[in-house]
């Protein structure tokens, strides 16, 4: 049973462009979650996904972040016009009931040069 | 909002030693707590966790407590190995809200 993939692993951007991050959860999880991390800190929650749904963004920025879930495919997770402050490790996780028992991936560190 | 706390930010212990990590949270209504490693460069990865209806869960050589009445739980690692070394974090879930996690613990466990 894979665990959560997420891709790229890394990835490099200039300020003004688009990154796009991508999260499939493991299977059987219909439950996506983003996360922030920079470094030396904790995770900080961004979005709640289930198919098709947002559930919770009360964690993303209103402006420049998008999240989607589509019906097939994997979650992305959007960043427009990036900055430098958008430099951070990106990490989903997956459940297969709503918040409980999350599984993460190994991430995707944004860096923007 | 819930508000978790966690302590210490650093710790180190001699091999063998064991290790203890607190957090505390502030809504009473919280009801799940899971426990994450992460090791440097590395995913967090879900270690243990325990719901407010149980006071103690063990796992070999890693055990969770809760105290409801105070609103803390604690990490218990014994029989400390160097493999231990990473960041811990803590998180606590209130109903159906996001996962609030604590700034993290740097354990190094010393040879």
């Amino acid at each position: 049973n894979a665990g959560v993939m997420q891709n790229p692993r890394h990835l490099v951007r200039r300020r003004g462009q688009e990154a796009r991050l991508r999260c499939s959860p493991m299977k059987g999880h219909s439950h996506v979650y983003w996360y922030r991390q920079l470094p030396e800190e904790g995770l900080k929650f961004m979005v709640y996904l289930q198919k098709e749904n947002i559930i919770d963004e009360s964690g993303m920025p209103k402006e420049r972040f998008s999240a989607e879930f589509p019906k097939e495919g994997p979650s992305i997770l959007r960043i427009q016009q990036v900055v430098r402050g958008d430099s951070a490790a990106y990490f989903c996780a997956s459940s297969p009931r709503s918040y409980n028992e999350q599984f993460f991936g190994p991430g995707t560190r944004l860096t923007v040069l | 909002g819930e508000n978790v706390e966690q302590h210490p930010s650093t710790l180190s212990v001699q091999e063998g030693d064991s290790a203890v990590i607190k957090c505390t949270y502030s809504d009473s209504a919280s009801n799940y707590f899971p426990w994450y490693k992460q090791e440097l460069g590395k995913r967090p990865q879900l270690i243990i966790d325990i719901r407010s209806n149980v006071g103690e869960k063990k796992d070999q050589r890693i055990a969770v407590t809760l105290n409801k009445t105070a609103k803390h739980f604690s990490l218990h690692i014994t029989e400390t190995q160097p493999e231990d070394s990473a960041v811990y974090f803590c998180a606590a879930i209130v109903g159906n809200t996001p996962l609030v996690f604590g700034k993290g613990t740097r354990l190094s466990v010393i040879a």
